[in-house]
């Protein structure tokens, strides 16, 4: 199965910053999925990243303040935009495995102070 | 927006106890149930895909069920280990590439 490198494993941040996390995949993927688990609650799906094309957003959220890049098959990155502190959350990438499920980078824990 | 929910929210095992948790979903327009095992700082770690009513799968010490028709899965750990410490998640995809996750179970095994 495809192996993800995410980065940063965790930061700390100024509201009204942004921050870039990165997904590198060994193999190349036609979707990346970006996922946030907020305190206490579900993984719930940000968007989907589609290579060259506009990212698909779920219901609440917005390419303003969760832009996505996907230059490629096997790299993308999420921004975080004008961080607040409900911003503070775990950040995790992910790719469809067929049969397997999905596989998932490290996740990125985010505190936003 | 599929209610995928888990229970215990936590749980605290002796070292060599056997537990299990629960995993409950709409039983209509089932697909597919995914379990996972999240350790702190690391990705979470694909466990079983689950699809058949009655289908009942291992690795390990590990072994879940399914039952579509009431809509539930059980994850059975036998023997617990430290190294079995872990949240372990369940999910089920809606539509489109939409996966709807549970809370998770947040299992620790005292030594």
């Amino acid at each position: 199965s495809a192996v993800i490198s995410q980065k940063p494993s965790r930061d700390i941040c100024q509201r009204g910053t942004s921050l870039t996390i990165q997904c590198q995949v060994d193999s190349q993927v036609t979707m990346m999925f970006w996922y946030r688990q907020q305190p206490g609650q579900s993984l719930t799906l940000i968007a989907t990243a589609n290579q060259g094309s506009e990212a698909t957003y779920e219901s609440g959220f917005v390419i303003d303040k969760f832009p996505i890049s996907r230059p490629n098959l096997t790299f993308s990155t999420l921004t975080v935009s004008n961080m607040s502190p409900e911003d503070s959350s775990i950040y995790l990438c992910s790719v469809p495995q067929g049969a397997h499920g999905y596989t998932f980078g490290s996740g990125t824990r985010l505190t936003v102070v | 927006i599929l209610n995928v929910e888990q229970s215990p929210q936590s749980l605290h095992v002796q070292e060599g106890d056997s537990t299990n948790f629960t995993c409950s979903f709409p039983s209509s327009n089932f697909y597919a149930l995914h379990w996972y095992r999240w350790e702190t700082a690391k990705s979470p770690e694909a466990l079983f895909v689950m699809t058949l009513n009655g289908d009942e799968k291992k690795k390990g010490r590990i072994s879940a069920t399914l039952n579509t028709k009431e809509g539930y899965s059980y994850l059975y750990i036998k023997g617990s280990q430290p190294e079995d410490s872990a949240t372990y998640l369940c999910a089920s995809p809606g539509t489109g590439n939409q996966f709807y996750f549970g809370t998770g179970t947040s299992l620790t095994v005292i030594p």
